[in-house]
Parts: C-alpha cells; sequence; structure tokens
C-alpha cells in the first residue's frame, strides 16, 4: 500500500503569488494534519481535519493560509499572496483516526520557495 | 503555549550507545512520541509512551517520567545509518496535534 503523497516535491513561486500544495493519505485515514517545518526546527502543527471538516486550524499563521479535504481524502492547503517567510517544508501526515494511540505517517513534504 | 526541548547535536561512534534526552511543559499530556528524520524526507514513527517507563523496541528504547517531564530515546549498537535528526513530540490534549522539540542531530562515527 502507498504511504502518504504530497505533490509537488519542490514548488518556487515569486512574492505575491498563489500557490496550492496538494496531500493524498493513506486510504482510508480519516484524520489528517498539515505541518510547517523550517530548517533546523521541528515540525509546526498548522491543521487538522477529521474527515471533510477542519476540526482546528487554530495553527494556520493568517489568513493567506487555507486549507481543504471536500470529499474526506485529498487535501489542498491554499496560500495566497506569498510571503518570503512562507519558505519551508509544508508536511502532510494522515492518522486511521484521531484519538488515544494513533501514529502520525507523514508524507516526504513540499519545500516552498518564495523569491 | 509548549515548551518542548531537547539537545541540538550529538556525535557517537559506530557500536556505541547514544541517550537524547527531552524535557517537556505541556498544557496538558496524552503521549510522548520519537519520530526519525533523515534530510530531506519525512519523519518515520519510532516510539510511543504514555505511561511512566521504559518501552523497548529492537535496538531503540524510550522512557517516560510524566510527573518529571522528562524522556529519553536510547539508541544501542550505532550503525551509521542512524545518522539522522531524532524529533521528540508531545500530544498535548485527547485529539491530535503534535507538538515537536527542534530535533536532536545524531551524527555516527566510524
Amino acid at each position: 500500500g502507498a504511504g502518504v503523497s504530497q505533490t509537488p516535491s519542490n514548488k518556487v513561486t515569486e512574492k505575491g503569488k498563489y500557490v496550492e500544495l496538494r496531500c493524498d493519505p493513506i486510504s482510508g485515514h480519516t484524520a489528517l494534519y498539515w505541518y510547517r517545518q523550517s530548517l533546523g526546527q521541528g515540525p509546526e502543527f498548522l491543521i487538522y481535519f477529521q474527515g471533510t471538516g477542519a476540526a482546528d486550524d487554530s495553527g494556520l499563521p493568517n489568513d493567506r493560509f487555507f486549507a481543504v479535504r471536500p470529499e474526506g481524502s485529498v487535501s489542498t492547503l491554499k496560500i495566497q499572496r506569498t510571503e518570503r517567510g512562507d519558505s519551508a517544508v509544508y508536511l502532510c501526515a494522515s492518522s486511521p483516526g484521531a484519538g488515544a494511540y494513533y501514529e502520525q505517517y507523514f508524507g516526504p513534504g513540499t519545500r516552498l520557495t518564495v523569491t | 503555549g509548549q515548551n518542548i526541548d531537547q539537545p541540538t547535536e550529538m556525535t557517537a561512534t559506530e557500536g556505541a550507545i547514544v541517550q537524547i534526552n527531552c524535557t517537556y511543559q505541556t498544557s496538558g499530556f496524552n503521549g510522548l512520541f520519537w519520530y526519525q528524520q533523515h534530510a530531506g524526507e519525512a519523519p518515520t514513527f519510532l516510539s510511543y509512551n504514555v505511561l511512566d517507563g521504559l518501552e523497548e523496541k529492537g535496538r531503540f528504547s524510550s522512557f517516560l517520567s510524566r510527573s518529571k517531564g522528562y524522556s529519553y530515546l536510547l539508541l544501542k549498537e550505532l550503525q551509521m545509518k542512524d545518522s539522522a535528526s531524532y524529533l521528540c513530540a508531545v500530544r498535548d490534549d485527547w485529539d491530535y496535534k503534535l507538538s515537536f522539540g527542534a530535533g536532536t542531530t545524531v551524527t555516527v562515527r566510524a
């Protein structure tokens, strides 16, 4: 079975542009998470979905960031008016559920560079 | 807020043992995870502790003391492939998100 996949693997964009990052979770996993990892740091939580709904978006840094998961599977993280400070690796993770002990399985990430 | 501390770097010799400490102060606690991350790759799960004590899994062991807000990851019989970053993460509530430390980069020398 395939793991979590993310596309693109690398994205270079100009400041002010709009970008979309895609995550395909492991089939059957109901919980999906987005994290952001800057160089030399651990992943930082952005948003969590249980099914189609965003159960917690408290980690999104501002209203330029938005994420959707319309059919409870694939998720897209959208960033408007990108800034140089948005440059980071964006990681997606999924798990079979969200309660008790559930390991989160991470994808390889999308490296976003804003020039 | 969450505060999770771990050393930045450690170096050890092939075949030796290394212990990576992690201390945490979080608003709640529902488990501590250790992940391994090779450069440019996704974090991969190593261990999970929710009760005090030692969990052993092959060459890797993890220990937790909830009263002290302390965990360690023990890597035995080090191999060159163990050179990686090791991330301590705390689940601080009865659901989902993980709060990560900055990671400890372990370098294994021949």
